[in-house]
């Protein structure tokens, strides 16, 4: 596809249960990011993936929250044992390396219901 | 010293109105601005963006207003109409390129009406 895909766009689940979210970036697109987006809390910062370089992990909000990139495409975000505030969509952006202006292209979310 | 503080939370213009919203950051290693507009059900998207070396940047009816000494930051849309209504997020980098992540505002959702 020509943009970020995601997957799915809504996941309904009970709290405690593990969830799964997934992030096609566009193709030849180094640098990846995942942002999570609440109500009136804007877009906040999770993590960053830049080729093969570590990824900056500093905005995950617990340790029940990871994410891991392979082949350098395809991320997977996890969350652990959901809370109920965990409730929100989750975005994916993917970007070049080279590009000049940093500009971000995101994909359409996941919205992620705890029950 | 990672935030940027967006202004208005929301707001509501008549159409052929001007809508501005500001952001103001504290940071002073950011030098790259850029504002994304979000629809419902859509990610957010590029609108325009600035870098400091410039007090002002025009893309038709958007424009970026940039003050170095007060850090602070706006965008102006001119002429406002209907389809302009959606939610706007300000957001400032360190570094130009694709390296190193964005700080988004909150947002403001703007309502344009008819």
């Amino acid at each position: 596809g020509a943009g970020v895909s995601q997957s799915p766009s809504n996941k309904v689940t009970e709290k405690g249960k593990d969830v799964e979210l997934r992030c096609d970036p566009i193709s030849g697109h180094t640098a990846l990011y995942w942002y999570r987006q609440s109500l009136g809390q804007g877009l906040e910062f999770l993590i960053y993936f830049q080729g093969n370089s570590a990824p900056d992990k500093s905005g995950l909000p617990s340790d029940r929250f990871s994410a891991e990139r392979t082949g350098g495409s395809v991320s997977t975000l996890t969350i652990q044992r959901t809370q109920q505030e965990d409730s929100a969509v989750y975005l994916c952006a993917s970007s070049l390396v080279t590009g000049k202006s940093g500009e971000l292209f995101f994909g359409e979310g996941s919205r992620l219901t705890v029950l | 010293q990672q935030q940027v503080k967006q202004s208005p939370q929301s707001l509501i213009v008549q159409k052929g109105g001007i809508s501005i919203i500001n952001c103001a950051y504290e940071n002073t290693a950011f030098d790259y601005f850029p504002w994304y507009q979000q629809f419902p059900g859509k990610g957010p998207a590029l609108l325009i963006a600035i870098r400091p070396d410039v007090s002002e940047k025009k893309e038709g009816r958007f424009t970026i207003s940039f003050n170095k000494s007060a850090k602070q930051f706006s965008l102006h849309i001119m002429d406002s109409q209907p389809g302009d209504s959606a939610t706007y997020f300000c957001a400032a980098k360190v570094g130009g390129g694709s390296q190193g992540n964005l700080i988004f505002g909150k947002g403001t959702k703007l309502s344009v009406k008819p």
